[in-house]
């Protein structure tokens, strides 16, 4: 089974306006954390946000929440007032203190088009 | 600035001439470790090392190398390089290796080998 799902290969948005970007996750694990990463079409991986499974309220930064649903096992991102630069791929990640590896498992993507 | 560095950022090889993509840190991280991205697949471990001269096999470590002689320091090593390892190479680091550590990445290497 994943451990990772986004269900969203493609959205878009206007300009200003918020999206929010699915992500549920699968994990026994009782201590985890939860990510989100933004893919430019230049290739690099940028960290936006993180949120820690015992986290009692959701993540911000900036512009970037972390709508955090520990009980249906989902944590989606929220984009506010959408730029054009937010145009780019989005992974969510999650890891697990009891991976063995501590590896980041990764979904496999939503690209997010801002139009003007 | 805190980062990670990756060289180079583009390599073009042929069929079996060994190179090495060279990954530094300079935010004392003690989690070091190699992803690459392939369309259709997503991003899959390589190697990863949870401190210096401790390193270990991630999901497809076959026809990689890695040495941590050094804390800031985690090498990749493609000894006989061959087409099938065309891919994008992103080196990463966290303070730790616990779920809790953001992995903070470098711009990526795009790899070619013909």
């Amino acid at each position: 089974a994943q451990k990772i799902t986004q269900t969203q290969p493609g959205m878009f948005v206007q300009e200003k306006e918020a999206v929010t970007l699915d992500c549920t996750y699968d994990t026994s694990d009782p201590s985890y954390g939860l990510f989100w990463y933004k893919q430019p079409s230049s290739g690099e991986m940028i960290f936006l946000i993180y949120q820690g499974s015992y986290d009692q309220q959701n993540a911000t930064e900036g512009r970037y929440s972390l709508n955090f649903q520990k009980a249906r096992k989902s944590a989606n991102l929220v984009i506010s007032a959408s730029q054009l630069g937010d145009s780019a791929m989005y992974f969510c990640a999650m890891r697990e203190d009891q991976g063995g590896s501590e590896k980041l498992v990764f979904g496999k993507g939503t690209k997010l088009t801002v139009n003007p | 600035e805190a980062q990670v560095t990756q060289n180079p950022r583009y390599l073009i090889t042929v069929t079996g001439k060994k190179l090495t993509v060279t990954c530094s840190q300079n935010m004392n991280h003690e989690y070091m470790s190699w992803y690459r991205q392939d369309p259709g697949l997503g991003l899959r471990q390589i190697y990863y090392s949870m401190n210096v001269e401790v390193t270990d096999k991630g999901d497809v470590p076959e026809g990689y190398k890695v040495s941590r002689k050094e804390k800031r320091n985690f090498p990749l090593i493609l000894e006989s390089p061959s087409p099938n390892q065309t891919s994008l190479y992103f080196c990463a680091s966290s303070l730790t290796g616990g779920g809790y550590s953001p992995l903070h990445f470098g711009n990526g290497t795009r790899l070619t080998v013909t």
